[in-house]
């Protein structure tokens, strides 16, 4: 299977520090992931397009300072929030897809994040 | 860019009828129509897709069609079962051999209620 390992689960930060979020591909080599915010009872947003080796592309609106993402390696990607805020508490989810294969999408488990 | 919308949002159905989420999307260059399922709390997880070259697929109790000319896809239940409560995000992607990024629905909170 396409196994995405996502670390940690859940974090409780407080206001200012920083968070950092892992997305790994256990199985296969993921060359793009992206990165998703949920709020309760909403869709997926997507924020970022991670690609192993260059920059990532950020969805409008999405701020690239506050929201860091370093993709090192083909099964790899972590997503650091920098000076965390409240209204950054969110529901975090990464995905990666096969590198040379369709486009199917297979998720992590998410993380949830809650600032004090 | 795509745009995706999703109904219902909400669907209540009794245990062993048929569910039926429809969605829409706008950028006819669009060629790859997933379906993921959420329980609460849990991360996505497809559970059918369609490409633009076929008109429907089907998986034991789960079916998808899609409508090219109109822009339109949808999935269908049958037999549902109380496991099937979840939310439903249907998504649209333009697939060329490589990642692109999928534009979501809105989601359905499918509930079978027993």
């Amino acid at each position: 299977g396409a196994v995405v390992s996502q670390h940690p689960s859940w974090v409780i930060c407080k206001s200012g520090t920083s968070v950092k979020i892992e997305c790994r591909s256990l199985d296969f080599q993921a060359t793009t992931m992206f990165w998703y915010r949920q709020f309760p009872k909403q869709s997926l947003m997507l924020m970022a397009t991670s690609n192993e080796g260059s920059k990532a592309t950020y969805e409008q609106g999405v701020e690239k300072d506050k929201f860091l993402i370093n993709h090192a390696s083909l099964t790899l990607s972590t997503l650091t929030v920098t000076s965390a805020h409240p209204e950054d508490s969110s529901f975090y989810i990464c995905s990666a897809s096969r590198t040379g294969g369709e486009n199917i999408q297979y998720f992590g488990a998410g993380t949830r994040l809650s600032v004090l | 860019g795509e745009n995706v919308e999703q109904h219902p949002s909400t669907l209540s159905v009794q245990e062993g009828d048929s569910a039926v989420i429809k969605c829409t999307y706008s950028d006819s260059a669009s060629n790859y129509f997933p379906w993921y399922k959420q329980e609460l709390g849990k991360r996505p997880q497809l559970i059918i897709d369609i490409r633009s070259n076929v008109g429907e697929k089907k998986d034991q109790r789960i079916a998808v069609t899609l409508n090219k000319t109109a822009k339109h896809f949808s999935l269908h239940i049958t037999e549902t079962q109380p496991e099937d409560s979840a939310v439903y995000f249907c998504a649209a992607s333009l697939s060329s051999g490589s990642a692109r990024q999928l534009t979501f629905g809105s989601g359905t909170q499918l509930t079978v209620l027993p």
